[in-house]
């Protein structure tokens, strides 16, 4: 219930190019759902976060589309840059009982621009 | 200006070792957190302190303890460590209203040999 699905594991495009990260959720009362992008040798970096009743938000080249009834949201960057090489999360905010809000990340996805 | 800061960055020890890391934010936030990445890069939390109160304790061996001082520190203790420990270990903050947003520290990696 508190999983989030994250795919593809690695993914490769071209200088231009768009990049899609998709994930996918089973528990329906997560609130948000945001994106972090982690460098080399950094922590991770929150880079967009969209509310479950808004189908897109678009911010600069990055474009999160959320499709509520089948429980899925992707990423999208547009124009893929070599300095967009990262590895970008998926996440998921519920909240519990006992501990409150927690964060529920996917498995990442290791993006490589090439030039 | 350094937002999420944590020390040391490299840790190598011996199993069996005490080893503490610490974390500091000038944020503000009322809330951190320590995350354990592995070495797929998955993220998973540890624990979570909200007014130095303990909110989040996932399912970690007691090895582990978690001290916060005051609502801008927040340490981690590790007891006999195992070579499974070996990991990258997060800091991170946020306000507890606005938890999605996460800041994160550089984080420390620990080598257990």
């Amino acid at each position: 219930q508190q999983q989030v699905k994250q795919s593809p594991q690695s993914l490769i495009v071209q200088k231009g190019g768009i990049s899609i990260i998709n994930c996918a959720y089973e528990n329906t009362a997560f609130d948000y759902f945001p994106w972090y992008q982690q460098f080399p040798g950094k922590g991770p970096a929150l880079l967009i976060a969209i509310r479950p009743d808004v189908s897109e938000k678009k911010e600069g080249r990055f474009t999160i589309s959320f499709n509520k009834s089948a429980k899925q949201f992707s990423l999208h960057i547009m124009d893929s840059q070599p300095g967009d090489s990262a590895t970008y999360f998926c996440a998921a905010r519920g909240f519990l009982k006992t501990s409150g809000s927690r964060l529920t990340f996917g498995e990442g996805t290791q993006l490589t621009v090439n030039p | 200006d350094t937002a999420v800061s944590q020390t040391p960055k490299y840790l190598v020890t011996q199993m069996g070792n005490d080893k503490s890391i610490k974390c500091e934010q000038n944020l503000g936030h009322d809330t951190m957190y320590w995350y354990k990445q592995d070495s797929k890069k998955f993220l998973k939390i540890m624990f979570s302190y909200n007014n130095k109160e303990l909110i989040i304790n996932e399912t970690v061996p007691n090895r582990f303890s978690p001290k916060s001082p005051d609502k801008a520190h927040l340490n981690l203790h590790i007891n006999s460590l195992e070579l499974g420990d070996s990991a990258v270990y997060f800091c991170a903050s946020s306000q507890r209203t606005i938890s999605y947003e996460q800041y994160f520290g550089p984080g420390t990696r620990l080598t257990v040999t």
